[in-house]
């Protein structure tokens, strides 16, 4: 049993729309949750993270987490072609030092 | 630029040759991380170190595999009499420090080291 589960996608929205991305994972006890944006042949470049329950804005991205339900989502409004890229949700063990990441979900925004 | 810093961006070594990979943290970060990309597939924790210790090595292969971040220099994953299953990114991140849900736990990503085993 995968421990961070992402649907691999493709994710296709078109230019505007709001893309919304989620992330389970198999940990409760699990503290720390992070998202990172990955383009191909790059390295993964954080977007945001978060550890309360509810939501976190940053500009056009909203991270969500649900620790009750195990979930934690990442929402982009506005979506851009330069958006395209695959998102990869990451947990922090309960010692704080690893990060578990899940495959990652590849979105296509058309224009 | 004070991103953390992975020496060398391509490496190729041919099946049997030892693979020395390079990682300067992030300026004020004493943590450093290492993970294996696949192709095609995720990024996978292998060690974490603080300077002169260990401090987890979960992910590490039991074999071929080592790594160290001395008192001075960058910490350096050595891979020896490399096989082709070890062509991958590697990628290294570093944090702050730890302290528990904080963003001191944060981790960030170097450029990472594609290594290609011939």
């Amino acid at each position: 049993q995968k421990e961070v589960e992402q649907n691999s996608g493709p994710l296709s929205v078109p230019e505007g729309a709001i893309a919304s991305l989620n992330c389970t994972y198999s940990d409760r006890g699990s503290q720390s949750f992070f998202w990172y944006r990955q383009y191909s042949g790059k390295s993964p470049e954080l977007i945001m993270f978060i550890y309360s329950n509810g939501d976190k804005e940053d500009g056009r991205f909203t991270a969500q987490l649900n620790k009750a339900s195990q979930y934690v989502s990442l929402l982009i409004r506005d979506s851009q072609p330069s958006d395209s890229a695959t998102y990869l949700c990451a947990v922090s063990n309960n010692a704080g030092n690893m990060l578990t990441f899940g495959g990652g979900t590849r979105l296509m925004v058309k224009p | 630029n004070a991103g953390v810093m992975q020496n060398p961006r391509h490496l190729v070594r041919r099946r049997g040759q030892e693979a020395r990979l390079r990682c300067s943290p992030m300026k004020g970060h004493s943590h450093v991380y290492w993970y294996r990309q696949l192709p095609e597939e995720g990024l996978k924790f292998m060690v974490y170190l603080q300077k002169e210790n260990i401090i987890d090595e979960s992910g590490m292969p039991k074999e071929r595999f080592s790594a160290e971040f001395p008192k001075e220099g960058p910490s350096i994953l050595r891979i020896q009499q490399v096989v082709r299953g070890d062509s991958a990114a590697y990628f290294c991140a570093s944090s702050p420090g730890l302290a528990w849900v904080r963003s001191t736990d944060t981790q960030y990503f170097g450029p990472g080291t594609r290594l290609t085993v011939l």
